[in-house]
């Protein structure tokens, strides 16, 4: 079955550097989501893209946000500057148009 | 902005047992999607439910969707251990956003 997979599984980050969460998307789906979950708290939506560029996003999407998709196949989440409360798990997410939504296994990302 | 609203938050039971969570959002949604996460993992699709009266079944798990009076179930039918994880249910639109309610945390005890 085909899957979205992200790399890395799990990085550790000084509070004010750069992190890029990789994902490559189900092959045939055209909307991309990135999502993320603080430990022991409900999902949270971050931003969805369509057609190459931001179709949505939430007010945790700031300026320190940024998505990016190089290539026909990595979808990838920058943030510029982390925070100690960036640290979560993100998971990228892809659908065809109207149906299921597939998650990947998760990016955790903990800010030191 | 779109509420959801998931009870119980925890629920224990024994095995055999039927139980229900339901799922209650505040504006209108054209789908609605539950999940299962186990602990320290991704969501696991179960049930995309796209019209008023759907209901969906895969084995030990019924889910309904009733989009005028804004509400989901999630009913478990003769439980088992295998079971226990959270469970969260998310109104959305296609290709817009889902929004996550808290989780239904469910542990099946022998």
């Amino acid at each position: 079955e085909p899957e979205v997979t992200q790399t890395p599984s799990h990085q550790v980050t000084q509070m004010g550097q750069e992190v890029i969460l990789r994902c490559v998307p189900i092959s045939n789906h055209l909307y991309f989501y990135w999502y993320r979950q603080i430990l022991g708290q409900k999902v949270e939506f971050l931003v969805s893209f369509y057609n190459n560029e931001i179709s949505e996003k939430s007010e945790i999407f700031d300026d320190q946000f940024s998505v990016e998709r190089p290539d026909g196949s990595n979808f990838t989440l920058k943030i510029r500057s982390t925070k100690l409360e960036d640290s979560a798990m993100y998971f990228c997410a892809s659908s065809d148009p109207g149906n299921t939504i597939y998650f990947g296994e998760g990016s955790w990302l903990t800010v030191v | 902005e779109l509420k959801v609203e998931q009870n119980p938050l925890f629920l224990s039971m024994q095995e055999g047992k039927n139980y229900t969570i339901y799922c209650n959002y505040s504006t209108t949604s054209d789908r609605l999607y539950w999940y299962r996460q186990d602990p320290g993992k991704s969501l696991e699709s179960l049930f995309v439910l796209l019209s008023n009266g759907a209901v969906k079944q895969e084995g030990r798990l019924m889910a309904s969707l009733d989009t005028k009076a804004r509400l989901s179930t999630l009913h478990i039918t003769a439980a088992v251990h295998d079971l226990s994880a959270t469970y969260f249910c998310a109104p959305g639109r296609g290709g817009s956003r889902l929004t996550f309610g808290e989780g239904t945390q469910l542990t099946v005890n022998p």
